[in-house]
């Protein structure tokens, strides 16, 4: 069964601490992203990677940090240096750059 | 900037109607477009997409319309389910450009 896992589906940060979000897909696609999603607000493209060992800043990278490191996998990092991290995230990923995006479930951070 | 957006906040449909959702975007130079479905603390599932050179495309039960002219694209869905209540936001890019979201229009299907 084809698709994107992300987990933990629910996490808590406690002040000062990294805490790393999963995403794995079998979909065998070339793209991956970590959209940031807060209430009353558009998705906000963190950082996406088109292509294993290769990834780029989107719009708010400050505070996080990824890699890609095999194909079917892209973590998304939440460090300290992200002051307001409380929010939904989701993990995508696409044949084509930019086309097309299929998305995880999603994963709600939270801070203790 | 690029921008976006939705017209309305809520939209309520009675069972068996057509929807119609509605999106505005602010470069005419966006060249493609996608909605999405999402339910309440699910990821978004893809609808249906349409690039610029086409103003019409049609997937089950839903259709995509867009007119360039006012940059306008809307998203029709027939006869209107209980299983369609959602958020719906469209998403938009120019060339090869991340793309930009939508804040979303909630979908209410009334029984």
């Amino acid at each position: 069964d084809g698709g994107i896992t992300q987990s933990p589906k629910y996490l808590f940060r406690k002040e000062g601490q990294n805490v790393t979000l999963s995403c794995e897909q079998n979909l065998n696609h070339d793209a991956m992203y970590w959209y940031r999603q807060d209430p009353g607000q558009g998705l906000r493209l963190i950082y996406y990677s088109q292509i294993v060992n290769d990834f780029q800043k989107g719009d708010i990278a400050e505070g996080y940090s990824v890699s890609r490191e095999k194909k079917e996998s892209f973590p998304l990092t939440v460090t300290s240096a992200q002051k307001n991290p409380t929010a939904f995230y989701l993990c995508a990923s696409s044949i084509e750059t930019n086309e097309k995006l299929f998305f995880g479930s999603g994963t709600q951070l939270s801070v203790l | 900037g690029e921008s976006v957006g939705l017209h309305l906040p809520t939209l309520s449909v009675q069972e068996g109607d057509n929807s119609i959702i509605n999106c505005a975007y602010s470069n005419s130079a966006s060249d493609y477009f996608i909605w999405y479905k999402q339910e309440s603390g699910k990821g978004p599932q893809f609808i249906i997409d349409i690039r610029s050179n086409m103003d019409k495309r049609q997937g089950q039960r839903v259709t995509v319309l867009l007119n360039k002219t006012v940059k306008h694209l809307s998203l029709q869905i027939a006869a209107t389910q209980p299983g369609d209540s959602a958020v719906y936001f469209c998403a938009g890019s120019t060339g090869a450009n991340n793309l930009f979201f939508g804040t979303g229009t909630r979908l209410t299907v009334i029984p």
